[in-house]
């Protein structure tokens, strides 16, 4: 596609209740970034994807925080009995070629109540 | 502290002002600098990179200082649209993750 595509764009969630947001990046992008963007913050990095391979989860908050990216291409962001301090934007971004210039999808903002 | 700070704000300018954002980071190893504009309820675009020599775009001229471990954004002839928040990404050491600073919001008004 023509740019990142994330879905959903806006999703309620009871506190427990596990949740999906997927990420579907430029197409031939390699490099896939899942962010947590917190209100009157900057984004702070969750992940990070080469082709399939995850290389980098440091930032991963907790062990209910999991990602995936199967084949290389759509990634899945999965949340685990999600609580309120989960409510965030969560940002996914791609990179391809020789730039190192990433591209945002409109992120999926979550809210836990 | 942080691998990347900013000046949170806000910088309440008028029109036709210049105004300057500083970012300064903590590894003296990092490579990639960039400056990025996000909207209000929007996503972070690339406003431009940042040059060791310094480069300019416009109204806005970005540059690095590695002695003294920051980036800095200068904008000429402030808009009302150039209203946003100005997020610092580094490219912390050799590591190809970008680190964002928490952001400097800027309100040009008439």
């Amino acid at each position: 596609g023509a740019g990142v595509s994330q879905s959903p764009r806006y999703k309620v969630a009871k506190r427990g209740q596990d949740v999906a947001l997927r990420c579907d990046p430029i197409s031939g992008h390699v490099s896939l970034f899942w962010y947590q963007q917190a209100l009157g913050q900057g984004p702070e990095f969750l992940t990070y994807f080469q082709n399939e391979a995850q290389l980098d989860k440091s930032g991963l908050p907790s062990d209910r925080f999991f990602a995936e990216r199967p084949e290389g291409s759509v990634s899945t962001l999965k949340i685990q009995r999600t609580q309120q301090e989960d409510s965030a934007v969560y940002l996914c971004a791609s990179r391809g070629g020789a730039g190192n210039t990433i591209y945002f999808g409109e992120g999926s903002w979550l809210t836990v109540v | 502290r942080k691998e990347v700070e900013q000046d949170p704000g806000p910088f309440n300018v008028p029109e036709g002002a210049t105004v300057a954002f500083n970012c300064t980071y903590s590894n003296s190893a990092s490579q990639s600098f960039f400056w990025y504009r996000q909207d209000c309820r929007k996503e972070p675009k690339l406003l431009m990179s940042v040059y060791s020599s310094g480069n300019e775009d416009g109204r806005f001229t970005a540059q690095l200082n590695r002695a003294s471990q920051y980036i800095s954004l200068l904008i000429r002839d402030s808009k009302l649209s150039d209203s946003a928040t100005y997020l610092c990404v580094v490219n912390i050491g050799g590591s190809y993750i970008p680190t964002f600073g928490r952001g400097t919001s800027l309100i040009v008004h008439p």
